[in-house]
């Protein structure tokens, strides 16, 4: 099982500022590596796939980038919705396995 | 608009049985594997079960093998999670959610539901 680490538990940022959240795999996963937003009670959304492709309708503010075991998801601006759980998910084998998440709250 | 919704979660006792279910629409559900995910309280995602466009290729992580059966009536568009022999680690939301692609495997997760909770307490 390939596994996935996401380092920082809680980032906390301000409104406006840059955040940058890491993710690190096991194995190397080439670039098959999605990010997720997650609010609780709504759905997760899909944010980034391909390590760096931003899925439809994902404001440019969010970037991704990285290959093989190290990965990060940039947000340029914080934004008050911004504010939620990211995960990271490798899907280069049968068996997707996500990090722990990385909880973005208001400094 | 894509949409997948679940339902069929509740209360039950360990080594209890339920199925979920999960609505599609708005696709050609029978173009994409679909999968499950849950998230246990306090904890994060973990990918539980997937299937491919035709059924006929299904996956599960080790914690539900032979425990839990994932199928889909693609003239209903219709998902489902056959869960036996529950525990109370089995505890969680359970998330549809469909995957960018026809085989149940190397593409990501694109559409999510909200989720439906199971709760497995004596």
């Amino acid at each position: 099982e390939i596994v996935m680490t996401q380092s920082q538990v809680t980032l906390s940022v301000s409104p406006g500022e840059r955040a940058t959240l890491s993710c690190r795999a096991s194995q190397s996963i080439s670039t098959n590596l999605a990010w997720y937003q997650y609010k609780p009670g709504q759905a997760p959304r899909l944010l980034i796939y391909g390590a760096s492709t931003r899925a439809t309708g994902i404001p440019a503010r969010f970037s991704g980038s990285g290959s093989g075991t190290e990965f990060t998801l940039t947000i340029s601006s914080l934004q008050s919705e911004d504010f939620a759980v990211y995960y990271c998910q490798q899907y280069n084998n049968w068996r997707p396995t996500f990090g722990g998440g990385t909880k973005v709250e208001i400094k | 608009e894509v949409q997948v919704l679940e339902s069929g979660g509740g209360l039950v006792q360990p080594g209890g049985s339920l199925r979920l279910s999960c609505a599609a629409s708005g696709f050609t559900f029978s173009s994409y594997a679909m999968s499950w995910v849950r998230q246990a309280p306090g904890k994060g995602l973990e990918w539980v079960s997937a299937i491919g466009g035709s059924g006929f290729n299904t996956y599960y992580a080790d914690s539900v093998k032979g425990r839990f059966t994932i199928s889909r009536d693609n003239s209903k568009n219709t998902l489902y999670l056959q869960m036996n022999s529950l525990r109370v680690e089995d505890t969680a939301v359970y998330f549809c959610a469909r995957i960018w692609s026809f085989q149940p495997h190397h593409a990501p997760t694109d559409y999510w539901g909200q989720g439906t909770l199971v709760t497995v307490s004596s």
